[in-house]
C-alpha cells in the first residue's frame, strides 16, 4: 500500500535557523506532492505542490520544496524561520486510486517550533 | 468567498447519543471526503464522495455513516458516538476532473465523546 513518511516528529529550531522537514514515499508510479500546514487552531493550509517539470517548486512564506524522485522524495526547506512559522507541516501524496480519482495521502506530520 | 464550511466547531457529547457534523462547500467541487486527525497520526480519511449518491469508505470508516444528497453538502453521522472517537474532523473537498488532488479544508470539527 502507498504511504507516507516524514522522518522528524518534532523539530524546534531558533529564529534565523534553516529548516529541512524530510518526506518519503512509497509508490514508483506517477504522483504529485504537496505540503499543508496548519498553524495552532486553524485548518491545513496548502503550502507548496509539484505536479511535473522544475523539481524545485516554490511555495508561499519563502518555503520551498526539492523532488528527488529516484530517492522517493519531497524534502521540504527554508533558509531562515520565524517564530510564526509555528506550526505543523504534513506532507502528502496523491497517487492513482481504481475509481479514477487520485486519493491524497498524508504523512503523520512535523510539529515545529521557533522559538524568539 | 470560496470556502469549505464545518458546524458545529466544538461539540462535547456522551457515549451513544447521535449526532451530525454537517459540511458544505460553495465551490462547485465533485469530490468531497472527511477526514480525523490524531495526535502521531497525521490525518486518515474515513470517507469519500466522488459525487452526488456515490459515496465510499476511507481508511477508517467503522463507526460512520455520510450521505450525498446535494453536491454541495456531505454530512458526517456518528450514530452511537464511542470515546475512542473522539478527535479533531475535517471536511475536504476537490475538483475531480483534471485535478491534482488538491484538498480545500474546512476550519475543522474538534469532538469530544465522554
Amino acid at each position: 500500500a502507498q504511504s507516507v513518511s516524514q522522518h522528524n516528529h518534532h523539530v524546534i529550531l531558533s529564529e534565523a535557523a534553516s529548516l529541512e522537514l524530510g518526506c518519503n514515499y512509497s509508490y514508483g508510479g506517477t504522483v504529485n506532492l504537496f505540503w499543508y500546514v496548519q498553524y495552532p487552531g486553524q485548518h491545513l493550509q496548502l503550502l507548496l505542490k509539484y505536479f511535473s517539470g522544475d523539481p524545485l517548486v516554490k511555495g508561499i512564506k519563502g518555503f520551498e520544496a526539492e523532488f528527488i524522485k529516484s530517492k522517493f522524495s519531497f524534502n521540504l526547506r527554508k533558509p531562515s524561520v520565524q517564530w510564526s512559522d509555528t506550526a505543523e507541516y504534513f506532507c502528502a501524496v496523491n497517487a492513482p486510486f481504481s475509481g479514477g480519482y487520485n486519493k491524497l495521502i498524508f504523512g503523520a506530520g512535523t510539529r515545529l517550533a521557533v522559538h524568539p | 468567498e470560496a470556502q469549505v464550511t464545518q458546524n458545529p466547531r466544538y461539540l462535547i457529547t456522551v457515549t451513544g447519543k447521535k449526532l451530525t457534523v454537517t459540511c458544505s462547500q460553495n465551490m462547485n467541487h465533485e469530490y468531497m471526503s472527511w477526514y480525523r486527525q490524531d495526535p502521531g497520526l497525521g490525518l486518515r480519511q474515513i470517507y469519500y464522495s466522488m459525487n452526488v449518491e456515490v459515496t465510499d469508505k476511507g481508511d477508517v470508516p467503522e463507526g460512520y455513516k455520510v450521505s450525498r444528497k446535494e453536491k454541495r453538502n456531505f454530512p458526517l453521522i456518528l450514530e452511537s458516538p464511542s470515546p475512542n472517537q473522539t478527535s479533531l474532523y475535517f471536511c475536504a473537498s476537490s475538483l475531480v476532473s483534471g485535478s491534482s488532488g488538491e484538498l480545500f479544508f474546512g476550519e475543522g470539527s474538534r469532538l469530544t465523546v465522554l
